[in-house]
């Protein structure tokens, strides 16, 4: 089965810029899309079709896709910025997601 | 405004079946795909299964074909998701998510969850 791979925790300091990794072999024939999560809450679209952004996601969010790797990146994270991060590919029509990211701004 | 509003929480005994609905407004229910998702607790995303609503085709992840099945009613403009034969480790959060495509496929809008327990 087709399968996404992200680190489990990535840590940034306030302002600093954080990247967040998903590799799979979807992704090198795809799109990517990248999911927010904070604790008790709904996930949120953060960027799809690899680097666009949503109405009112800030812009800071960016996003690529080169290979099989696709990378989220927040430019001065902010301490809001705390969240558990998902990737999310296609595999024909069914959605395939990453073990999510736990990225701790400290 | 697009939202998606589903149904409480819900209590099982193992071997039962549970039904959760997402009840959509703010766009025209047939012209996208609904898709469900679930998040057993402290774990990451699981997909399983969605739904046309408007030629009500639809596909089950393989580890939940014969166990789910995922129907629509475009009157009330809501999709319901049923999970058979529930044992303990489908304890989750079940999310509906409509998936937008244009110009790519993504999931651009979620329901709140609905926390489905399985004890006995």
């Amino acid at each position: 089965s087709s399968e996404l791979t992200q680190p489990p925790s990535v840590s940034v300091s306030p302002g600093q810029t954080a990247s967040i990794t998903c590799s799979g072999d979807k992704l090198g024939v795809g799109y990517g899309c990248w999911y927010q999560q904070k604790p008790g809450q709904s996930p949120v679209l953060v960027i799809y079709q690899d680097n666009k952004r949503p109405s009112g996601i800030p812009e800071r969010f960016s996003g690529s896709n080169s290979g099989n790797t696709a990378t989220l990146t927040i430019s001065g994270t902010q301490a809001m910025d705390e969240a558990d991060y998902f990737c999310q590919a296609w595999d024909s029509d069914t959605a395939i997601f990453g073990g999510g990211t736990k990225l701790t701004v400290l | 405004q697009v939202q998606l509003v589903q149904s409480g929480a819900e209590v099982k005994k193992p071997g039962a079946s549970v039904k959760v609905s997402c009840k959509a407004s703010g766009y025209t229910f047939p012209n996208t795909a609904l898709h469900w998702v679930r998040q057993a607790p402290g774990q990451g995303l699981e997909w399983m299964g969605w739904i046309n609503t408007g030629t009500n085709n639809r596909k089950y992840s393989q580890k939940l074909q014969g166990r789910i099945t995922i129907t629509r009613d475009t009157s009330a403009s809501s999709a319901f998701m049923e999970l058979s034969s529930l044992r303990s480790e489908d304890t989750a959060v079940y999310y509906c998510a409509r998936e937008w495509r244009a110009p790519y496929p993504r999931f651009d809008h979620w329901g709140q969850g609905t926390l489905v327990t399985v004890s006995s």
